[in-house]
């Protein structure tokens, strides 16, 4: 079944500890990208990657890093987490082939910062 | 001018009504357009692309007018099922894949 997966669904952290929300997809897509979502103002692209080792920012990348050591996977790192970025995040994989550009969203990370 | 802008709703209707998204959208070099469909608290799952000539898929038919930069979703004998907000999407094409979302309009059918 095609899918891509988050992880952890749910996260309630502390300011300033690091954490890492990974993403996985198992369709060979080369476009990988991370969103958030909050009230009122709808999904932001943080950053993208349009294959292994290449990344750049989004609309909303302050605070962020991503990698792209590999196809399949492109976690979320947040070195230093602050209450500004508790929102609900989503990874998405998008194919470059035949003019495809459906986008799959992986479930969604609910992240709270106290 | 914000990017992609949709009517802001909500759209609260009966079963059985015909309903209408409205969206615009800035950038003209735009080249690839959807509906996507956001149940509460899920990921967004495309509904539909949205194609210079229209399309159609059962109750759903989706309009994209490029001169205007304006793009609809009629969605004809709504069901319960279809409650959901509803997302327009905007992606550069080519090799840019980034996808500009409207910020959603929330539809309940009522019963």
């Amino acid at each position: 079944e095609a899918q891509v997966t988050q992880n952890p669904r749910y996260l309630i952290t502390v300011t300033g500890k690091k954490l890492t929300v990974t993403c996985s997809q198992n369709m060979n897509h080369e476009y990988m990208s991370w969103y958030r979502q909050d009230p009122g103002l709808g999904l932001r692209q943080i950053y993208y990657s349009m294959n292994v080792e290449v990344t750049d920012k989004g609309d909303v990348p302050e605070g962020y890093k991503v990698s792209r050591k590999e196809k399949r996977n492109f976690p979320l790192i947040l070195e230093s987490p602050s209450p500004n970025q508790t929102s609900l995040y989503f990874c998405a994989s998008t194919s470059s082939l035949g003019g495809s550009t459906e986008a799959f969203f992986g479930q969604g990370t609910r992240l709270t910062v106290v | 001018r914000k990017e992609v802008e949709q009517d802001p709703g909500p759209f609260n209707v009966p079963e059985g009504a015909t309903v209408a998204f409205n969206c615009t959208y800035s950038n003209s070099a735009s080249q690839s357009f959807f509906w996507y469909r956001q149940d509460c608290r899920k990921e967004p799952k495309l509904l539909m692309s949205v194609y210079s000539s229209g399309n159609e898929d059962g109750r759903f038919t989706a309009q994209l007018n490029r001169a205007s930069q304006y793009i609809s979703l009629l969605i004809r004998d709504s069901k319960l099922s279809d409650s959901a907000t509803y997302l327009c999407v905007v992606s550069g094409g080519g090799s840019n894949y980034k996808l500009t979302f409207g910020k959603g309009t929330l539809l309940t059918v009522n019963p």
